[in-house]
């Protein structure tokens, strides 16, 4: 099985900082990694998939980098819509979720 | 606009089968490039990956739950669903259906870009 960690499992930041998200896998799974955004009562949505690719419609202030086992999201600027759990996920066997990373304004 | 929604009992009873079904709209469920899946999530934990299957009836599973789940077809309904057996109420969550998006022409990709609402099923005497 492939595990996913993620840190820091959660953060309090100021409108307009600067957030980033690490992530890191088990073992290798080249570039096969995707984020997603999880509000309260919502079902998550994918922002960024194969590690640094944006969906379409997404804001282009997030962003995610990486390859092999170490991978990263960035929130350029954080707004007030961006409050929310973040959660990496691999594909590369199967699937697997990362513990998420719970994101609040201070 | 494809749109997911789960259907299925809130409730369901120890040692009993968790069914639900998610009816896909806005596109065919037989479409090439897409496999189904169903995701969980423990009351305020993170996510967990129950099993996929394609359209010709092709699954597969998490090794943790394998022995207890079976995900089937539908074409004609432009459903898929899902069953667990022997539930305890470590399975009470919220339940997802969601579709997995996959590359073309060789290309490897894959991430779920629809999800259904989510329906939260809760084992209880």
């Amino acid at each position: 099985d492939i595990q996913m960690t993620q840190s820091p499992s959660s953060l309090s930041a100021s409108v307009g900082d600067r957030v980033t998200i690490t992530c890191q896998a088990s073992q290798d799974i080249s570039n096969y990694l995707n984020w997603y955004q999880q509000k309260p009562g919502k079902a998550p949505k994918v922002l960024i998939y194969d590690a640094s690719n944006l969906e379409t419609g997404v804001p282009s202030r997030f962003s995610g980098s990486g390859s092999g086992t170490d991978f990263s999201f960035t929130i350029s600027s954080l707004q007030p819509e961006d409050i929310a759990t973040y959660y990496c996920q691999q594909y590369d066997y199967l699937f697997t979720f990362g513990p998420g990373t719970k994101v609040d304004i201070k | 606009q494809v749109q997911l929604q789960e259907s299925g009992p809130g409730l369901v009873k120890p040692s009993q089968t968790l069914s639900l079904i998610c009816t896909v709209s806005g596109g065919s469920i037989s479409s090439g490039g897409y496999y189904w899946s169903w995701i969980r999530q423990h009351p305020g934990k993170g996510l967990e990956w129950i099993g996929n299957i394609y359209y010709s009836g092709s699954t597969y599973y998490n090794p943790s739950l394998k022995s207890r789940v079976t995900i089937s077809v539908d074409t004609s309904k432009n459903q898929f669903s899902l069953k667990l057996s022997s539930v305890t109420a470590a399975d009470t969550a919220v339940y997802y259906c969601a579709r997995d998006l996959r590359g073309q022409s060789g290309y490897r990709t894959s991430h779920f870009d629809y999800w259904g609402q989510g329906t939260l099923v809760t084992v209880s005497s």
